[in-house]
């Protein structure tokens, strides 16, 4: 079974402190995806990488920054958290860009920021 | 503003009795996807279409894309407590500037089947 894990299902933190979210796939994708998923909102991009050490921004970077050392590995870094930001992440992971192929998904990470 | 509009944003029915969510946009895209998404879990796509007016079924689901290929409906017949969940479409477009083939997901539709 072809698998995408976070680290953490729930993660509670408080007002500026550091926070890492961990994301591991095991199907050799180039490409992968954090997103934050808000009631109403749907899922908003908030970076992507499609190869080691690259990344680019999505709709809502703001506030966050991305780590990509290992073709596997995947973190969203919320260098100082803050109370708009408690939300659930969610990271996925394609492997080519095409029309056909489907975005595989974590669990995510429900995070409270107090 | 949401690129892709979705409606209803919820819907509770009773086991047995058919629907039907709406995806909209004002954008062409290349692909929309379908994903069902259950409480505690993240996105499972459902299908993919890519065609303008192409129709895809599995089982109980029928997936349209509409002809210019900006909106896409699904339709559930006979609704069973199992179908509850989050629907979420979500758009891939070679519109974008950036030319990759980011996804573009609607706000979604929470369904509750009640048995």
């Amino acid at each position: 079974d072809v698998k995408v894990t976070q680290s953490s299902r729930y993660l509670v933190k408080r007002t500026g402190e550091k926070v890492f979210l961990e994301c591991v796939q095991d199907m050799d994708h180039e490409n992968m995806f954090w997103y934050r998923q808000d009631p109403g909102l749907g899922l908003r991009l908030i970076y992507f990488s499609y190869d080691v050490k690259m990344k680019e921004k999505g709709d809502i970077p703001e506030g966050y920054s991305v780590s990509r050392e290992k073709k596997e590995r995947f973190s969203l870094i919320l260098e100082s958290a803050s109370t708009n930001q408690t939300s659930m992440y969610l990271c996925a992971s394609i492997g080519n860009l095409g029309s056909n192929e489907k975005l595989f998904f974590g669990s995510g990470t429900q995070l409270s920021v107090l | 503003t949401q690129l892709l509009e979705q409606s209803p944003q919820f819907l509770s029915i009773q086991e047995g009795e058919n629907l039907t969510v709406y995806c909209n946009s004002s954008s062409v895209f290349s692909s929309l996807q379908w994903y069902r998404q259950e409480p505690g879990e993240g996105p499972v796509l459902l299908v993919t279409v890519v065609t303008g007016g192409e129709v895809k079924k599995l089982k109980r689901l029928t997936f349209q894309f509409g002809d210019a290929r900006k909106d896409s409906s699904l339709h559930i017949t006979a609704a069973q407590p199992g179908d509850t969940g989050l629907y979420l479409c979500a758009g891939g477009g070679n519109f974008d500037l950036y030319n990759f083939n980011k996804f573009y997901f609607g706000s979604g539709t929470k369904l509750n089947v009640k048995p």
